[in-house]
């Protein structure tokens, strides 16, 4: 069975660094994109980037690049998604999800709150 | 970056049928840009009824299907239920990378 279990939910000041990860199981980790998604309160999906865990090919929106950082961990089956400064702009749900099939398979979500 | 538009909200009576578009501000949807229609209610995580165009998942009601219609990518919903009412969002791809429609609040009432 496929399944993406993400880490919890954290929250953080601004300026702090994070990490939040997407662990995939039940399929072959390294042969389809993983995909993250920001949602914040209230409002719509955004698609930020998307990683490629056999080579760790990445691909930003332009919305996103330069502000995250989307990798990947293949030797734990794992996705990442990283800020190394939060802003309290950056409070939202954040979705992992494989890309291949359709987006098929979603993490559960990790709610991000940044806030003084 | 290209601005994918959708209806902000339609509302469709039970057993009625509604179709919800999504197009893009780069001109025409077409087969290239491999539409996908996501289905969210509130406090879930979005779980996606239509890939490229029209294709459905195992989970996906028969009363859902894509199409390409007028240039845009299109999701119609035929004989609505209660349990359809909620946000609808569309992706586009453009080049490997994708964009989120503004998505449509379907009510069923």
């Amino acid at each position: 069975e496929v399944q993406l279990v993400q880490s919890g939910a954290e929250v953080r000041k601004p300026g702090e660094s994070l990490k939040i990860s997407c662990k995939a199981s039940g399929y072959s980790f390294t042969n389809y994109w993983i995909g993250w998604v920001r949602q914040m309160p209230g409002k719509g999906l955004e698609w930020m980037g998307i990683v490629y865990p056999a080579d760790s090919d990445t691909k930003y929106s332009p919305s996103f690049q330069g502000q995250v950082t989307i990798s990947a961990d293949k030797s734990i089956s794992t996705a990442y998604l990283h800020w190394s400064s939060l802003k309290a702009s950056d409070t939202a749900m954040y979705y992992c999800a494989r890309r291949e099939g359709g987006y098929a398979y979603w993490g559960q979500g990790t709610l991000v709150t940044v806030s003084s | 970056q290209a601005v994918v538009t959708q209806e902000p909200s339609l509302t469709v009576s039970p057993g009625g049928t509604v179709t919800l578009t999504c197009g893009s501000s780069t001109g025409a949807v077409t087969s290239g840009h491999y539409p996908y229609w996501f289905q969210q209610r509130p406090g879930q995580a979005p779980r996606t009824l239509i890939y490229d165009t029209s294709n459905k998942h195992s989970w996906t009601p028969a009363r859902f299907s894509g199409s390409l219609l007028g240039g845009k990518a299109a999701l119609t919903l035929s004989g609505a239920q209660p349990e359809d009412e909620a946000e609808y969002y569309c992706l586009l791809s453009y080049g490997g990378r994708e964009v989120f429609g503004t998505g449509t609040k379907v009510t069923v009432l």
